[in-house]
């Protein structure tokens, strides 16, 4: 089981990029990339998901590295609505037994100031 | 709407009672995961189903809990005898099992145990 770490707090302010790294030192090879955002009260939502190098949709970037050791998410140009709790989680999702594997650590809480 | 509904949003109940939630995932998701959050952590993995067949069951779950899910439709999560430590959010999400697994969370039911 892959463990993750995220740094527990940043600030930022709005329409600057905000990057968010996770270490994941014992990812498998069969292992994803998954990051989730939480508000206060709702259950997460999924941000993106990768396997490696460069991932981009419409509200993030994620990066990962060629040893997949780690992985980035870029928010760009943040505004106040973004402040949340970002999770990153490692697991086989392609794998029957998939759900025991998808662990959301303490996550991390980006706070954007005007 | 035709998201992941959950049902009660929120119970209070006596140690010693037993309680079931509710959970209707997206009608074509075959893929129903039950976590539970406290307060300040990320939410951690109860169990997994893959249409009925519960196929991942926490090891840190007590004997308490049970999840079903017949046909492979709404899923029920029971917790006998409950006890204060139990007290905290219960979310269900649901996702259809493809290149990307992407979770649909619902809104949790809030448990109070008095």
């Amino acid at each position: 089981l892959a463990k993750t770490t995220q740094p527990i707090s940043m600030d930022s302010y709005e329409g600057q990029e905000v990057n968010i790294t996770c270490s994941h030192n014992n990812i498998a090879t069969n292992d994803y990339i998954t990051w989730y955002q939480q508000f206060p009260s709702q259950g997460p939502r999924f941000i993106i998901q990768g396997y490696k190098t460069k991932v981009t949709n419409e509200v993030a970037s994620l990066f990962i590295p060629a040893d997949r050791k780690s992985s980035t998410l870029s928010l760009p140009r943040v505004s106040l609505s973004d402040t949340a709790v970002y999770y990153c989680l490692v697991g086989d999702i392609r794998g029957r037994a998939a759900g025991n594997k998808l662990t959301f650590g303490g996550g991390t809480r980006v706070l954007v100031k005007p | 709407d035709t998201g992941v509904s959950q049902d009660p949003r929120h119970k209070i109940t006596k140690r010693g009672q037993n309680v079931t939630f509710r959970c209707d995932p997206i009608s074509e998701h075959n893929r129903l995961y039950w976590y539970r959050q406290t307060l300040g952590q990320g939410p951690e993995f109860l169990t997994y189903f893959q249409n009925e067949a519960q196929l991942e069951k926490s090891r840190l779950l007590s004997d308490r809990f049970s999840a079903e899910r017949p046909k492979g439709s709404f899923s029920t999560l029971e917790i006998q005898r409950t006890e204060q430590g139990d007290s905290a959010m219960y979310l269900c999400a649901s996702s259809i099992q493809g290149a990307v697994d992407e979770q649909y969370f619902g809104p949790g039911t809030r448990l109070t145990v008095t």
